[in-house]
């Protein structure tokens, strides 16, 4: 059981926009800034979104993330084939540990 | 450009000593980075397993504390990942990777290794 909840899957259509949520608690999200990653298959994580919303340099701005409180959220907008990928947050947990969520499957319809 | 390289042992024995070690090059071990050790079971997600600062403090996922060390060889520039009493559920693929804190509360992983599969069989 992850620290942080994910929906296992999500979709859509090329050129829409989707979103993925992110729950955590008070100890993590609620109190520690969210990152984002992308992996596709056979690949190692990449990082496309840090300190909630900023994106490293090579990212495209179809990619934002946001956070609320306890919660977060992955945005891609303009959706293309190439991100069709599982998609992980993560943040640090005020009791001394990195925690992820369990992933959401992204599929491009 | 920062790159991270991990190596070790593909087949481990139950009851047995996982040891990994990864080869950074493009920043230094002795930066003012933390250095994470991650891992991720076929077909799962991702499982933070601890993390290093050079001087040697350490944080580990209170799951695995008991059976991990992690060191860094500084002359090396390599970090080293040992996790004891190994069995199947420790089969993954473990990466090493770059951690960033641009504030205490401001923890992510920028740079990542390729991963290594490391599985734990007869």
């Amino acid at each position: 059981q992850s620290a942080l909840t994910q929906p296992p899957s999500a979709s859509g259509t090329p050129g829409q926009r989707v979103t993925i949520s992110c729950f955590g608690s008070s100890s993590n999200i609620g109190s520690n800034t969210v990152s984002w990653y992308q992996q596709v298959p056979g690949a190692a994580p990449k990082l496309i979104i840090h300190t909630n919303d900023q994106r490293p340099s090579g990212v495209p701005d179809r990619f934002s993330g946001s956070k609320s409180g306890t919660s977060a959220s992955l945005a891609i907008s303009g959706l293309q084939s190439e991100d069709e990928a599982d998609y992980y947050c993560s943040a640090w947990d005020d009791r001394l540990r990195g925690v992820f969520g369990g992933g959401t499957k992204l599929t491009v319809l | 450009q920062v790159q991270l390289q991990e190596s070790g042992p593909r087949l481990v024995k139950p009851s047995g000593t996982l040891f990994l070690t990864c080869d950074v090059s493009g920043d230094s071990i002795s930066s003012s980075n933390w250095w994470s050790w991650v891992r991720q079971p076929p077909g799962k997600g991702l499982e933070w397993i601890g993390e290093i600062y050079h001087v040697g403090s350490t944080n580990s996922n209170p799951s695995l504390k008991s059976r991990v060390t992690l060191s860094v060889d500084k002359s090396k520039n390599q970090l080293s990942l040992n996790l004891t009493s190994v069995t199947a559920a420790d089969t993954a693929v473990y990466y090493c990777a770059r951690g960033q804190y641009s504030s205490p509360s401001d923890f992510y992983l920028d740079y990542w290794g390729q991963g290594t599969l490391v599985t734990v069989s007869t």
